[in-house]
């Protein structure tokens, strides 16, 4: 059974570029969590998307926003980039949901912004 | 927004040792989760626990449950470098999100 496959691994920006990344879930599982993480705020949550549907959102500028497709892959989307956006930004992916099922999570994706 | 606050920050110590980990909220919550993360790697689910009191076993790690369900330990019997690694707690905050932990990292030295 295939698991979460995030890509790219890693990625290089400039301040003011946008950036696209995209996660395939394991499959059969139809909820997607995206979160960032870094050392000074540990994971934080961005969105969950359930059937295409983003359910939940965390706090975040709308500069952070995401979408799911009916095959459940999902992507996110950062616009105008800045450097405090540079972290490790973690896909999850589960059969309904967060609540008490537990997550299985990609590598996730290294993004520096310079 | 509810926390999850973990203690300690950091800990290190040698192959061998008995090591616990917490995690503490003022929330109740109706499960908690411990994952390990590894460098370069994203959280890899270890343990659930759902009833207050509950104790689970994985090996020589030893998960507990707070009777009021708004704390929980984790204990390393034994501790092997393998253990190193950043220890999350999580909780579900509504019905589609998870909230970690603020994490405990653990090296573990031969």
């Amino acid at each position: 059974k295939a698991g979460v496959t995030q890509t790219p691994r890693y990625l290089i920006k400039t301040r003011g570029q946008q950036v696209t990344l995209s996660c395939s879930p394991i499959s059969g599982h139809r909820s997607v969590s995206w979160y960032q993480q870094t050392p000074g705020q540990g994971l934080q949550f961005l969105f969950e998307y359930f059937s295409e549907t983003q359910r939940n959102k965390g706090n975040f500028p709308g500069r952070f926003s995401g979408r799911q497709f009916s095959n459940s892959r999902s992507e996110m989307n950062v616009s105008t980039l800045e450097l405090g956006d540079s972290a490790l930004y973690l896909c999850a992916s589960s059969h309904r949901g967060g609540l008490g099922y537990g997550y299985t999570f990609g590598s996730g994706t290294r993004l520096t912004v310079v | 927004t509810q926390l999850l606050e973990q203690s300690p920050q950091f800990l290190s110590i040698q192959e061998g040792e008995n090591l616990t980990v917490y995690c503490n909220s003022s929330s109740v919550f109706s499960s908690l989760q411990w994952y390990r993360q590894e460098p370069g790697e994203g959280p890899v689910l270890l343990v659930t626990v759902v009833t207050g009191g509950e104790v689970k076993k994985l090996k020589r790690l030893t998960f507990q449950f707070g009777d009021a369900r708004k704390d929980s330990s984790l204990h390393i019997t034994a501790a092997q470098p393998g253990d190193t690694g950043l220890y999350l707690c999580a909780a579900p905050e509504d019905t589609d999100k998870l909230i970690f932990g603020t994490g405990t990292r653990l090296q573990v030295f031969p």
